[in-house]
């Protein structure tokens, strides 16, 4: 199984940069997946990461590190409609292509 | 438009009366699947199925029966709801990018009273 950990809420400013943290566990690591969710919308995606390394994707950026099972999502130029909750999802090779969904992390973004 | 459609979108019923949600994806994809969604448990996949008259048990799969007929439509079935299944619904259905990253319909808010 897997165990996927990421911080329950943030808060940040509007204009500033802002990472948010995912550890997971698993046997067969197959690809990391960012999701954004606004309240009471569906999850929409972001990024994807296999390899380590850093994903750049305009203002966002998301980052592996497969051998300390840790990946961050970076926000920079933050804007209110940031607002939302950030899902870290992981794919295990032995799940196919299911995804195990962290609990997410509700981002608020102020003035 | 490429989309997963999920209906009814809101539903209240009563404990033992038989409902189906259906879902439907107009991108080829041979991944769909369910996840329900409740406040500090996050995402959790219910049924998934990898193609047609192919479907396997999720975390959560209790109470709850799919099928997969045709390639679009994965319906999620509840035999006989109860209060327990009141929950935010997301089918998904999974494409042929590289990533084979999913894609989510809008969600089914199911009240069961």
């Amino acid at each position: 199984g897997q165990n996927i950990d990421q911080p329950t809420e943030m808060t940040a400013t509007e204009g500033a940069i802002v990472q948010i943290n995912c550890t997971y566990q698993t046997s067969g690591f197959n690809g990391l997946f960012w999701y954004q969710q606004h309240a009471g919308e569906a999850p929409t995606f972001l990024s994807y990461n296999v390899l380590d390394g850093l994903e750049e994707k305009g203002r966002f950026s998301s980052f592996l590190s497969r051998s300390k099972g840790y990946s961050y999502l970076l926000l920079k130029e933050l804007q209110m409609k940031d607002s939302a909750s950030y899902l870290c999802a992981v794919r295990d090779q032995d799940s196919g292509y299911a995804l195990n969904f962290g609990k997410g992390t509700s981002l608020l973004v102020t003035p | 438009e490429a989309q997963v459609t999920q209906n009814p979108r809101y539903l209240i019923t009563v404990t033992g009366k038989k409902l189906t949600v259906t879902c439907s994806q107009n991108m080829n994809h041979e991944y769909m699947s369910w996840y329900r969604q409740d406040p500090g448990l996050g995402l959790r996949q219910i049924y998934y199925s990898m193609n047609v008259e192919v479907t396997d048990k999720g975390d959560v799969p209790e109470g709850y029966k799919v099928s997969r007929k045709e390639k679009r439509n994965f319906p999620l079935i509840l035999e006989s709801p109860s209060p327990n299944q009141t929950s935010l619904y997301f089918c998904a259905s999974g494409g042929q990018g590289s990533a084979y990253e999913q894609y989510f319909g809008p969600g089914t808010r199911l009240t069961v009273t």
